[in-house]
């Protein structure tokens, strides 16, 4: 397993700032992950980021808005740009720490309000 | 397209009831399926999975899953519920060699005392 800690917890942001969202894991894992959860809405994939190669990105979200850093096996960035209400979600990252197929662990998320 | 689908948004019911959520995928190819579950105030958490092998899965607290083939469904269960049940509950599908995960759209289940 692996033990995922996000900050910040939850923000209130201003419309068309920028908002960066840490995550970091307790152990080296080489692949990890952001998705988005938009209210009343499941997980949506935004990127894939792992450690030394340049992050991922799913149909419908670019590096432009959501720039990804991936400087170590255990922590990584997402920046939200250029913020507008629509853009109020919880983000999430997980990692995969390759212990059995596919199996994600999940960090507690951050929430964001975009006003 | 692939996508997973999950019948119920929102299930109410008692205590001592039992419950079953379906969820169904329409992948081609061998599957890894997951039911994640977030309590209230909590992360996302791992309940069951499924990769080969006995299709009838048993994960934490009670739940149970089985996954039918020829229906593309993997189906959540527990024969008791409890209030400490209340929570969201996600099925998840992932191609066997893919990291990529699908989630359902989830199911909210409200357990009354």
């Amino acid at each position: 397993s692996a033990v995922i800690s996000q900050k910040p917890s939850r923000d209130i942001c201003q419309r068309g700032t920028s908002l960066t969202i840490q995550c970091q894991v307790d152990s080296q894992v080489t692949m990890m992950f952001w998705y988005r959860q938009q209210p009343g809405q499941s997980l949506t994939l935004i990127a894939t980021a792992n450690q030394g190669s340049e992050a991922t990105y799913e149909s419908g979200f670019v590096i432009d808005k959501f720039p990804i850093s991936r400087p170590n096996l255990t922590f990584s960035t997402l920046t939200v740009s250029n913020m507008s209400p629509e853009d109020s979600s919880i983000y999430l990252c997980s990692v995969d720490p390759g212990q059995a197929y596919n199996e994600q662990f999940f960090g507690p998320g951050t929430r964001l309000t975009v006003l | 397209a692939q996508s997973v689908s999950q019948h119920n948004h929102h299930v109410i019911l008692s205590e001592a009831a039992s419950l079953e959520l379906g969820c169904n995928y329409s992948y081609g190819g061998t599957v890894n399926l997951f039911w994640y579950v977030q309590y209230p105030g909590q992360h996302l958490q791992l309940l069951l999975k499924y990769f080969s092998g006995d299709p009838l899965v048993k994960g934490i607290k009670g739940f149970e899953a089985e996954f039918i083939k020829s229906k593309f469904s993997f189906n959540l269960r527990k024969p008791s519920v409890q209030w400490s049940d209340t929570a969201e509950y996600f099925c998840a599908v992932a191609l066997s060699n893919d990291y990529k995960l699908s989630f359902g759209a989830g199911t909210t289940v409200t357990v009354r005392a």
